[in-house]
């Protein structure tokens, strides 16, 4: 069974880089997409990017210009990196897998983590 | 961007009612279209893709259809776990730019 899990610091200071680590367990990381999603506060579910196994990349325009996401196949994880963050970066980050990009579904999701950005 | 727009954003239904939830996209996406529920403080889950196949592993009292613009999610007779919120989701646009519904959020009449 494919488990994700999220990682990375609960609190971020505003102007700060927010940095997640997604680990895959239960399979390999190889031949499928990842993607981060992410949710404020009593909100809707926001699609932040996604990378493929190889290292290719897509990003939201909305977040194109903050976000990084890149994969280490040799530790199954992929990371976020979004730079220069204010409060409304607060929301819980989602990592979550697809087999391919158009017509795909997200099947496997980690559990989510929490993210604060204040001083 | 793709826009996806759900009705009605909440519904109050009692346990055996059945429920429809609508989405609809602000340009064709054929039949790229998903469906998940989300209960307090959990991830989503995926129940419908490809606008009507069911998930391995969801109850059958759970379907979709559409395709196009317009798509539905049907619950057949509400059971107590179903009371969560229902996000749609297209994975169409070229290039890839992801978007959700903003949300139905069913609760118990």
């Amino acid at each position: 069974q494919v488990q994700l899990q999220e990682s990375g610091p609960g609190l971020v200071k505003p102007s700060e880089t927010l940095s997640l680590t997604c680990t895959v367990s239960g399979g390999s990381i190889s031949s499928y997409y990842w993607s981060w999603i992410r949710q404020p506060p009593g909100k809707g579910l926001e699609w932040i990017g996604f990378i493929y196994y190889d290292g290719s990349t897509n990003y939201n325009p909305s977040l194109k210009s903050r976000v990084t996401i890149s994969v280490d196949t040799s530790k199954n994880q992929f990371s976020l990196k979004l730079s220069s963050v204010t409060a409304a970066d607060t929301a819980v980050y989602y990592c979550a897998r697809h087999d391919y990009i158009w017509g795909s579904y997200m099947d496997y999701w980690g559990q989510g983590t929490l993210v604060t950005v204040s001083s | 961007d793709i826009q996806m727009t759900q009705s009605p954003s909440s519904l109050s239904a009692s346990v055996g009612d059945r429920v429809t939830i609508t989405c609809r996209a602000s340009q064709s996406i054929s039949n790229y279209l998903n469906w998940y529920q989300q209960k307090p403080g959990k991830a989503p889950k995926l129940l419908i893709y490809s606008a009507s196949s069911l998930q391995s592993g969801v109850p059958s009292r759970f379907s979709g259809s559409g395709s196009g613009t317009d798509f539905t999610l049907t619950i057949g007779s509400l059971q107590p776990e179903d009371f969560a919120t229902y996000y749609c989701h297209q994975s169409y646009s070229t290039p890839p730019v992801y978007t959700f519904g903003q949300g139905t959020k069913l609760e118990i009449k």
